[in-house]
């Protein structure tokens, strides 16, 4: 089953306006990735975290490995249109070949 | 821009019938994926592959799924006989190794009937 917890399932947000989605593990995970698939699409990979309390910012996407290494956060700032899909975190675990599961996903839609 | 590819894009099959489908990954990359996505859904790892090794087949129903890599290039996952909770997004992916990003191919679309 899936390793890791995502919340919101669901963000509506209005254009202009910033939203944070977060990503929970109940383990200690080796890295972080996060992918974005658009509607119809496939997963496209966004960054990947490996070091603790690791931030990475990508124009307006901010994204930031916990401490511990079991959470991570993105968040998005002004919010445009483009940004419309759903956002999956996938862990990779500590083991040798490091398997990479992913969240339920948040799905972001965007009022203009 | 290399990618992986997947086919067929679209199947659709009578239950209790096999299906086959086929991703040939990025030249070089060790690790490949089979995910099973059900709308709404996050991607669900079937698969993992090292080369010609299964690594992790913890989730594959292996009744009824079966998947091989048997030169460690391209890879061929079968489900014989399909059933109508079978149907889903059939994804396959690539890294250069586990703990890598992962590319994507565009995956098949399943519907059983």
């Amino acid at each position: 089953g899936q390793q890791v917890m995502q919340i919101p399932q669901y963000q509506h947000v209005q254009e202009g306006e910033d939203f944070t989605t977060y990503c929970n593990s109940s383990t200690t995970l080796s890295n972080i990735q996060w992918y974005k698939q658009r509607p119809g699409g496939h997963p496209v990979f966004l960054i990947q975290l490996v070091k603790s309390g690791e931030v990475k910012k990508q124009k307006r996407l901010t994204f930031q490995f916990g401490e511990a290494k079991k959470n991570s956060s993105l968040h998005i700032t002004a919010t445009q249109t483009t940004d419309v899909g759903t956002y999956f975190c996938g862990s990779v675990t500590t083991d040798s070949w490091g398997k990479l599961q992913f969240g339920a996903g948040t799905q972001v839609v965007v009022t203009p | 821009e290399a990618e992986v590819a997947q086919s067929p894009r679209y199947k659709i099959t009578e239950k209790s019938q096999a299906v086959a489908f086929w991703c040939d990954p990025i030249s070089g990359h060790a690790t490949l994926y089979w995910y099973r996505q059900i709308l709404g859904q996050g991607p669900e790892l079937l698969v993992q592959f090292q080369d010609e090794s299964v690594v992790d087949d913890s989730q594959l129903p292996k009744d009824r799924f079966s998947a091989e890599r048997l030169k460690g290039v391209d890879s061929t996952l079968k489900i014989q006989p399909a059933e109508l909770g079978d149907s889903a997004m059939y994804l396959c992916a690539s890294s250069l190794s586990g703990i890598a990003e992962a590319f994507f191919g565009q995956g098949t679309r399943l519907t059983v009937v």
